[in-house]
């Protein structure tokens, strides 16, 4: 079974200082994983995702997550933070098969302070 | 990239009415679509699973009367919430896939209904 655990409810940062959402999964396969970003009232958009190639990904918006098998995890960062990053943030993990459904966090909810 | 649309994008309606919900994919066909229910501040819950052409598999605790799922073409899935309560009140997530290894599964913009 898979599984995926946000460790922050919550995350405050100031404008202009690095992003650290943390991520670890739990998966029996070899997982692809996901990071979504939810703006208030909106829907899901991807940000990145991992799928067995490069371990450091790259994504939209600056963000970049690194999947680090040795400790099942797949953080989210960002050198700085930009006002318009505030929102909320889910890690997704799904087996390596097309159509399974996806398993998410609980979320973290980035606040950005001026 | 793909886009996957919902329509409405919110509806209010008396309790005891029926609201139908439609998800589709524009530029791809989506042999899969899975609906999903977000509470406020709370992650998203996987409904059901739906696989064109064939009956929705639904998940535990998810009443399948309650919550009709169509998935009649490669482009067009549709929920219907029947006999809709206040507690029915939620925002409606619809996301799809062309069903390839590894392909990402792209979400419509949500539904927000408010049963009164």
């Amino acid at each position: 079974a898979q599984s995926v655990t946000q460790l922050d409810s919550h995350v405050s940062v100031s404008e202009g200082t690095p992003v650290l959402l943390r991520c670890n999964y739990s998966s029996s396969y070899s997982p692809s994983l996901f990071w979504y970003v939810q703006h208030p009232n909106k829907g899901l958009q991807l940000l990145l995702k991992y799928t067995s190639a490069a371990t450091l990904v790259k994504g939209i918006n600056g963000f970049e997550a690194e999947f680090k098998k040795s400790e099942t995890s797949f953080h989210l960062t960002k050198p700085s933070a930009h006002m318009s990053d505030a929102a909320e943030y889910f890690c997704v993990v799904r087996p390596l098969s097309g159509n399974t459904p996806l398993v998410f966090g609980k979320g973290t909810r980035l606040s950005v302070i001026a | 990239g793909a886009v996957v649309s919902q329509h409405p994008s919110w509806v209010i309606c008396k309790s005891g009415t029926s609201v139908k919900i439609e998800c589709r994919s524009l530029d791809f066909q989506a042999t899969t679509m899975f609906w999903y229910r977000q509470f406020p501040k709370q992650s998203l819950m996987l409904m059901a699973t739906s696989n064109e052409g064939s009956k929705a598999t639904y998940e535990q605790g998810v009443e399948k009367d309650k919550f009709l799922i169509n998935h009649a073409s490669l482009t067009l899935s549709t929920l219907t919430v029947t006999s809709a309560h206040p507690e029915d009140s939620s925002f409606y997530i619809c996301s799809a896939t062309s069903g390839l290894v590894a392909e990402t599964q792209y979400f419509g913009p949500g539904t927000r209904l408010l049963v009164l």
